[in-house]
């Protein structure tokens, strides 16, 4: 059974278009996170939820507007898509926020290219 | 901030040889450490972690021992796979448990 599961895997699309990526998790896990891997492989925190409330936003472009409708789930909303948001993004799910030792268990991530 | 400091890459080894990245890191606080592993094409994977000062995390025969005096998380591996071939994240939690990741290192190791 796959923990953390995101939808699409790939995602090819043009610029100015609007595209969703999903994200589920089967762990019972109170806390959700977007991260962008860039194309040097650098990660980078975008948002977090607890339990449906944001908890962590990044100085991320408003056109980014994540969306979570229950604790298992939390979706990425991107509008008017830009070259610049070719990358892959990665959905992770935690047990919650209250301890730094918590482990952040990771989707297989979704490959965005705008072209 | 918080800030997560990984060698240069890549590293190319031959299968056997004994593996060391490292990794030093700046926080407030006592953070966890971790080391993440991405395998071509898949998402991260947790390798090991270390939730305070003088603890090691160890798993698949990789080892990381966080020292606080040097603030410093290598890892390490005694004798490297072809199967180990990857990209590795150090990584450490801060406030809300957000991760801050380094670079990443991509690992290659021959047959």
């Amino acid at each position: 059974d796959t923990a953390v599961s995101q939808t699409p895997k790939y995602l090819v699309t043009q610029m100015g278009n609007d595209k969703s990526i999903k994200c589920e998790q089967n762990l019972g896990h109170d806390t959700m996170y977007w991260y962008k891997q860039d194309s040097k492989k650098f990660l980078k925190i975008m948002f977090s939820y607890n339990n449906k409330e944001l908890i962590i936003n990044e100085t991320v472009p408003n056109r980014f507007s994540p969306k979570s409708p229950d604790k298992a789930h939390l979706n990425l909303h991107i509008n008017s898509l830009e070259l610049g948001d070719s990358a892959v993004y990665f959905c992770a799910s935690s047990i919650g926020t209250a301890s730094l030792q918590e482990t952040q268990y990771f989707g297989p991530g979704t490959r965005l290219l705008v072209l | 901030g918080n800030s997560v400091t990984q060698m240069e890459g890549p590293v190319t080894l031959s299968e056997e040889a004994f593996l060391t990245i490292n990794c030093t890191y700046t926080a407030t606080g006592y953070p966890s450490l971790f080391w993440y592993v991405q395998y071509p094409g898949e998402g991260l994977q947790l390798l090991l972690k270390a939730t305070k000062a003088d603890d090691k995390g160890s798993n698949k025969g990789f080892e990381a021992t966080y020292r606080k005096e040097t603030t410093s998380f290598h890892l390490e591996k005694g004798s490297v796979q072809v199967s180990d071939s990857a990209v590795y994240f150090c990584a450490l939690t801060g406030a809300n448990s957000k991760l801050t990741f380094g670079k990443g290192i991509t690992l290659s190791v021959r047959p």
